[in-house]
């Protein structure tokens, strides 16, 4: 079975740190890019960033780029998403999320984890 | 603000048919495949149309996907009443070199 496990979200101040995980299980983690997507309380879904299943090809949004790294350990089936400088508008349920087809990152998100909560308040 | 126009609300009765509409540009829905998200309230996103009109494995074919231009388009036939959710359209964009998501609709079934 796909599995996608998010973790590491919590209460941080303005201009702290917080480092995410998405633990995969039951597919080839090497062979499929993966993104981070988040979502504000009541609001919509926003694209973070994406890394391509070697880790050769990372894209971000402008509204993070310089301030988050996304990362990959395929030796551990993980994606890691490194955010510094956090603001009060990063607040957002982070969600890790499996590109449909294997060497991709343009297209659809077939799997998404169940989300990891990042509040940034003092 | 999102590049991707999707209006805000749609409603149907039950066993009506739906159309939610999703307006973007020539780098993003015209060039890109456009894929369809639905959100139940207090879940995680789920793939219900990928590349423009393709539906997974064992979302109901009542769900169905077009796109035209820079346009696309989610029809929802026979609607029921667990189809209530927010849907959300979303593609690459050449542009900015990242995913856009639309605003998401909030689908009430009446």
């Amino acid at each position: 079975e796909v599995q996608l496990l998010e973790s590491g979200g919590g209460l941080v101040q303005p201009g702290g740190s917080l480092r995410l995980s998405c633990a995969a299980s039951g597919f080839s983690f090497s062979s499929y890019g993966m993104s981070w997507v988040r979502q504000a309380p009541g609001k919509g879904l926003e694209w973070v960033s994406a890394m391509s299943g070697g880790a050769i090809s990372t894209y971000y949004a402008d509204s993070v780029e310089g301030r988050f790294t996304i990362s990959r350990d395929n030796s551990k089936n993980t994606l890691y998403l490194q955010m510094n400088s956090l603001r009060a508008e990063d607040t957002a349920v982070y969600y890790c999320a499996k590109e449909y087809f294997q060497n991709s990152l343009h297209d659809a998100f077939d799997m998404w984890g169940q989300g990891t909560m990042v509040t940034v308040s003092s | 603000q999102s590049v991707l126009t999707q209006p805000p609300s749609a409603s149907g009765t039950p066993g009506q048919r739906v159309i939610i509409s999703c307006s973007g540009s020539i780098s993003n829905i015209e060039t890109n495949t456009v894929n369809w998200y639905q959100q139940l309230p207090g879940m995680a996103p789920k793939l219900l149309i990928y590349g423009d009109n393709q539906g997974p494995s064992g979302v109901p074919d009542r769900f169905s996907g077009s796109k035209s231009g820079t346009s696309a388009s989610l029809a929802i036939s026979g609607l029921q009443s667990e189809d209530e959710a927010d849907y959300y359209c979303a593609a690459w964009d050449d542009r900015v070199s990242g995913v856009l998501f639309g605003g998401g609709t909030k689908l009430t079934v009446l």
